[in-house]
């Protein structure tokens, strides 16, 4: 069984602060682990994924994330925050090459708000 | 390519009566996922097809649930006798299995709202 816990139910940050957005994640198998965004009354878009490639995995707009298998984290970064980055924040995992399907286990999304 | 559709995108209904949704994959993936999140809470998976094959459904999918993928093309979604419980957001997503991306694409969802 996998899970995903995500500390932080809101998280606020002023525009050109870093932004940290924690995750942490349990799996019975070697993990991939993805960062997706939603904004309001839309889908969820992929900012980036982990597949047992490199630790440091970069994404789109800015954001980077790292595995850490020692600490079972895979929290999501950007050094310098937008208005635009104001939205929901998920973090999920798959089984990797195990199969599983492929299928997503998510956290409970984390709202990030950017200040003026 | 236009990314993965849904339709309708939002559906009030009353209490007992049933609904389906459609879900329109990406033309070349082979995978179609079916996920539900409701109000302040992650996607929750619920059932997915490779080609025309349901391979898994989740606990969460109860009997009054059924969904199919007939072609291996688009996906129906099918709730019979609706409780307010059921109101969430539906999410389908799709997958090219056997590819390096491993990405799932989301639809827009389907809002549903049980009165």
């Amino acid at each position: 069984a996998q899970s995903v816990t995500q500390l932080g139910s809101h998280v606020s940050v002023s525009e050109g602060a870093l932004v940290l957005l924690r995750c942490n994640y349990s799996s019975s198998v070697p993990p991939y682990l993805f960062w997706y965004v939603q904004y309001p009354n839309q889908g969820l878009q992929l900012l980036l994924k982990y597949t047992s490639a490199a630790t440091l995995v970069k994404g789109i707009n800015g954001f980077e994330a790292e595995f850490k298998k020692s600490e079972t984290s895979f929290h999501l970064t950007k050094p310098s925050a937008h208005m635009s980055d104001a939205a929901e924040y998920f973090c999920a995992v798959s089984e990797g090459l195990t199969g599983g399907g492929n299928k997503l286990t998510f956290g409970t999304g984390t709202q990030l708000k950017v200040e003026l | 390519d236009t990314g993965v559709s849904q339709n309708p995108r939002h559906k009030i209904t009353k209490r007992g009566q049933n609904v389906t949704f459609r879900c329109d994959p990406i033309s070349e993936h082979n995978r179609l996922y079916w996920y539900r999140q409701t109000l302040g809470q992650g996607p929750e998976f619920l059932t997915y097809f490779q080609n025309e094959a349901q391979l898994e459904k989740s606990r969460l999918l109860s009997d009054r649930f059924s969904a199919e993928r007939p072609k291996g093309s688009f996906s129906t979604l099918e709730i019979q006798r609706t409780e307010q419980g059921d109101s969430a957001m539906y999410l389908c997503a799709s997958l090219r299995s056997g590819g390096l991306s491993y990405e799932q694409y989301f639809g827009p969802g389907t809002r549903l709202t049980v009165t």
